[in-house]
């Protein structure tokens, strides 16, 4: 079945930095990448997603790039504010048009953002 | 529109005890999945469905049981509660249609511990 590595697993950098974290997958037919955000004690909540015939989507700060041939995608936050503090997941599923509906998830990475 | 409703918020259970972790949506989604999240380990898979009577096992199924009589109800069984199994446990769900986002979306989650 699919498996993902996300790196790092904390990560601390100052207001201002960009911080970019990095997360591979096993199965080459999976086709749908999204990022998730989940602050202290919240849920997790869906930042930005990249389905794989995209190289790359950007979403004010934040952007997503996918290289299909090497199997890893990243997440780039730029101009880094205290309010992105959080931990950050990327997952990987099969996405439209076979659906499978199932979504593994990476083991996450603490972002720091120091004033 | 409540989105996706998980009860209870938090719960005590000895070892051995059953119980079940309700999870409702009201969009009409037909994917729901339910993960558990421990500490440094991400969030893992442990059922999930594509529909209404069709439920598949995820990455950590052992010890937990579902089911989908409806397309809105996703209840998660613990068969004989075990301290391995004291953690927050999530339900989410998705929907196939490409517009405007396939993402899942979490319920606010339940704590579990088991003493």
């Amino acid at each position: 079945g699919e498996n993902v590595e996300q790196h790092p697993s904390t990560l601390s950098v100052q207001e201002g930095d960009s911080a970019v974290i990095k997360c591979t997958y096993s199965d080459s037919a999976s086709n749908y990448f999204p990022w998730y955000k989940q602050e202290l004690g919240k849920r997790p909540q869906l930042i930005i997603d990249i389905r794989s015939n995209v190289g790359e989507k950007k979403d004010q700060r934040i952007a997503v790039t996918l290289n299909k041939t090497a199997k890893h995608f990243s997440l780039h936050i730029t101009e880094t504010q205290p309010e992105d503090s959080a931990v950050y997941f990327c997952a990987a599923s099969k996405g439209p048009p076979s659906n499978t509906g199932k979504l593994i998830f990476g083991q996450g990475t603490t972002l720091q953002v120091k004033p | 529109n409540a989105g996706v409703t998980q009860t209870p918020k938090f719960q005590v259970l000895k070892t051995g005890q059953s119980m079940t972790l309700q999870c409702a949506q009201d969009m009409n989604h037909e994917y729901m999945s339910w993960y558990r999240q421990d500490p440094g380990m991400g969030l893992r898979l442990i059922h999930y469905s594509v529909g209404a009577g069709i439920t598949d096992q995820g990455e950590v199924p052992n010890g937990y049981n579902v089911s989908r009589s409806t397309t809105e109800d996703f209840p998660l069984r613990l068969l004989s509660a075990a301290p391995s199994q004291t953690s927050v446990y999530f339900c989410a769900s998705s929907t196939s249609s490409r517009t405007p986002r396939i993402g899942y979306t979490f319920g606010s989650g339940t704590r579990l511990t088991v003493v």
